[in-house]
């Protein structure tokens, strides 16, 4: 079945300490692939997105993530996590074909340990 | 930026009444928008895709005639949950597409249902 998995549901990081946020879809072709964050109280907002090219991509708030064929992931990084990073993380895929509609994983609560 | 609004973004309601929500693109036009629902700490399921001048396509399980969807501009598009019920209660999200086939989301509207 198409899906987007995000297998960690919550991680604890210190703050200071780097992140790294797993995704993984399951589609025939490469989607256009996004990362976005939700922090309480507010909308989604963008991280990064991917859609062709450079394989490793670089977004806002220090936040980059790398796309591997291989294995149909898209992975978060950010080198050292700030306490303003603590918020939910979801990545999405758009099929394209399918009228850009998002498709999202199941989220990925970040807590920041002081 | 792209900024995308929501109203109301809370409100109460008792069970059997209806209820309006309205997302609009502040800064742009959007020929589609989307409108979601998140349960807490789930991800974001897509409810319908609204398309301006047209009747909206919603996704398998939606029951159309529970949820309203008006898309009378090219800046708005409005849902109404019609003889909202408990579990109607949610967070609903709208996002609109910009010409680049990005989404863009507004900050949601929590509804609860007595």
């Amino acid at each position: 079945a198409q899906s987007v998995t995000q297998p960690d549901i919550h991680i604890t990081v210190s703050e200071g300490a780097s992140l790294e946020l797993r995704c993984n879809y399951s589609y025939g072709a490469t989607p256009y692939l996004f990362w976005y964050v939700q922090s309480p109280g507010q909308g989604l907002q963008l991280l990064l997105k991917y859609f062709s090219g450079d394989t490793l991509v670089q977004g806002i708030k220090g936040f980059e993530a790398e796309f591997k064929r291989s294995q149909s992931s898209f992975n978060l990084r950010k080198p050292s996590v700030h306490w303003s990073d603590a918020a939910e993380y979801f990545c999405a895929v758009d099929l394209k074909a399918a009228g850009n509609k998002l498709t999202f994983g199941g989220g990925t609560r970040v807590l920041v340990k002081p | 930026g792209a900024v995308v609004s929501q109203h109301p973004s809370w409100v109460i309601c008792k069970s059997g009444t209806s209820v309006k929500i309205e997302c609009r693109s502040l800064d742009f036009q959007a020929t589609t928008m989307f409108w979601y629902r998140q349960f807490p700490k789930q991800s974001l399921m897509l409810m319908a895709t609204s398309n301006e001048g047209s009747k909206a396509t919603y996704e398998q399980g939606v029951e159309k005639d529970k949820f309203l969807i008006n898309h009378a501009s090219l800046t708005l598009s409005t849902l109404t949950v019609t003889s909202a019920h408990p579990e109607d209660s949610s967070f609903y999200i709208c996002s609109a597409r910009g010409l680049g086939g990005e989404q863009f989301f507004g900050p949601g509207t929590r509804l609860t249902v007595l």
